[in-house]
C-alpha cells in the first residue's frame, strides 16, 4: 500500500489557482516528482527536484515542500490541465519511487 | 529527445510469465547516468513502480514484487526487458517503460532528488486470463 497520500479529487475554476498536496514523512528531506495523466495517455512529468519543469511544461506549474507535505500548484488553471496528478518519492520505510494515491483535477 | 516503445504478448495465462521488452530510440541506453524503469497501472487504479535497471545491469525492484521480477538489458539492441513470473489476474495492467533521471543532492537545502521519470513509452496492455 502507498504511504504517500493525496486528496482524491479537487476542482478549480478556469483561470484560478489550485494546490494539489501529497503527504509523507519523506518530504522532510526528499523532493517529490509530479506527473500529469490524461485519460488513455501515458503520464507526463511536470515537476521534479527543487521545482524544475521539463521543457514544454508551462510555467503555471510549480512545486514546493513544507514539513511532511509536497505540493503542486497550478496558477491560472486551463481546461487542458484537467487530468489525474500523481506525486512520487521515497516512502517512510525507505522504499524508492512510491507513487501517491492520485488526485483528479476538474477545471470548471 | 528519446523515445521508448513497449512490446510483448497482450494475453498471458495464469501462472505463466509476463515478458515485455522496451526499445529505446533517439539515444543510447548506455548514455549518461540514466536508469530504465518499468511501471504499471492496474485498470482504474494508480501507478506502481516495478523496478529499474542500469545499462551496467544493476537493478532494484519494488519489494512487493521482488520475488517474481527479473529485469535485463541488451545494450547492443538498445533494449531492456521485464519478466514477471507466476502471473495472476492481479497482474493485469498497462505496463509502461520509462527513463529515470540521475539522482541529485541539493547542498543548499539538504534535500535529495532521487530522480524522476522523464520519458515514458505509450504503454502496453497485458491481460492475465485463461
Amino acid at each position: 500500500s502507498s504511504e504517500l497520500t493525496q486528496d482524491p479529487a479537487v476542482s478549480v475554476a478556469l483561470g484560478q489557482t489550485v494546490r494539489i498536496t501529497c503527504h509523507g514523512d519523506s518530504f522532510r528531506n526528499y523532493y517529490a516528482s509530479w506527473y500529469q495523466q490524461k485519460p488513455g495517455q501515458a503520464p507526463v512529468l511536470v515537476i521534479y527536484g527543487k521545482n524544475n519543469r521539463p521543457s514544454g511544461i508551462p510555467d503555471r506549474f510549480s512545486g514546493s515542500s513544507s514539513g511532511n507535505t509536497a505540493s503542486l500548484t497550478i496558477t491560472g488553471a486551463q481546461a487542458e490541465d484537467e487530468a489525474d496528478y500523481y506525486c512520487n518519492s521515497r516512502d517512510s520505510s525507505g522504499n524508492p519511487y512510491v507513487f501517491g494515491t492520485g488526485t483528479k483535477v476538474t477545471v470548471l | 529527445h528519446g523515445q521508448l516503445q513497449e512490446s510483448g504478448p497482450g494475453l498471458v495465462k495464469p501462472s505463466e510469465t509476463i515478458s515485455l521488452t522496451c526499445s529505446v530510440s533517439g539515444g543510447s541506453i548506455s548514455s549518461d547516468s540514466y536508469y530504465w524503469n518499468w511501471i504499471r497501472q492496474r485498470p482504474g487504479q494508480g501507478l506502481e513502480w516495478i523496478g529499474y535497471i542500469y545499462a551496467t545491469g544493476n537493478t532494484d525492484y519494488n519489494p512487493s514484487l521482488r520475488s517474481r521480477v527479473t529485469m535485463s538489458v541488451d545494450t547492443s539492441k538498445n533494449q531492456f526487458s521485464l519478466r514477471l513470473s507466476s502471473a495472476t489476474a492481479a497482474d493485469t495492467a498497462i505496463y509502461y517503460c520509462a527513463r529515470g533521471t540521475p539522482p541529485f543532492y541539493y547542498d543548499s537545502s539538504a534535500f535529495y532528488d532521487e530522480g524522476a521519470f522523464d520519458i515514458w513509452g505509450q504503454g502496453t496492455v497485458v491481460t492475465v486470463s485463461s
